[in-house]
């Protein structure tokens, strides 16, 4: 597609439920990362895939939050056992490489509350 | 690991020049990049620098010095429009750090008539 599209766009869940978000980037972008952002504090970096692997996960706060790409295409970060802590702006980004003057492309992101 | 500092806040008046400053400390550097944020939106992607120097694109100019640790953006001809949050990121340069982008909290900049 032209950009990076996040759904959804909002999600309110209760503690201790699961959560999905997909995040399907640009065409032909083979670098895919995961970004957190809560109220006023910058960007948390999660987890960076390089087609369907994933390098560097080292961002992953806890074994409660997995990620999974397939086709070297859409991501889908699924949070288990939702505490209010998780609450913040989860943000994809792509990018055509993971070097050189290649930045990202941020999707709109999930704006994900636990009540 | 990386550590990145940036002000807080900034307030500048339309018309006027603004020079956000970042400095880094990195294992390893392989670039520094500027995003622009407005508030509730993705940041947008401004400006690159691996090469000490200027690089100018409009009203927009970002400044790097390797050796010192150090970047900044200069916004000129302050419009209403710029008022956003300015993002300084820096991709490293070892293995599993060569890929992402760690960035700063970013520079509130608000400019006032």
């Amino acid at each position: 597609g032209a950009g990076v599209s996040q759904s959804p766009s909002n999600k309110v869940t209760e503690k201790g439920k699961d959560v999905e978000l997909r995040c399907d980037p640009i065409s032909g972008h083979t670098a895919l990362y995961w970004y957190r952002q809560s109220l006023g504090q910058g960007l948390e970096f999660l987890i960076y895939f390089q087609g369907n692997s994933a390098p560097d996960k080292s961002g992953l706060p806890s074994d409660r939050f997995s990620a999974e790409r397939t086709g070297g295409s859409v991501s889908t970060l699924t949070i288990q056992r939702t505490q209010q802590e998780d609450s913040a702006v989860y943000l994809c980004a792509s990018s055509r490489r993971d070097r050189g003057p290649y930045g990202y492309t941020f999707g709109s992101g999930t704006r994900l509350t636990v009540v | 690991g990386q550590n990145i500092d940036q002000p807080t806040e900034m307030t500048a008046t339309e018309g006027a020049i603004v020079q956000i400053n970042c400095t880094y400390q990195t294992s390893g550097f392989n670039g520094l990049f500027w995003y622009q944020q407005h508030a509730g939106e993705a940041p947008t992607f401004l400006s690159y620098n691996v090469l000490d120097g200027l690089e100018e694109k409009g009203r927009f100019s970002s400044f790097l010095s390797r050796s010192k640790g150090y970047s900044y953006l200069l916004l000129k001809e302050l419009q209403m429009k710029d008022s956003a949050s300015y993002l300084c990121a820096v991709r490293g340069l070892n293995t599993g750090t060569a890929s992402k982008l760690t960035f700063g909290t970013g520079t509130r900049l608000q400019v006032t008539l």
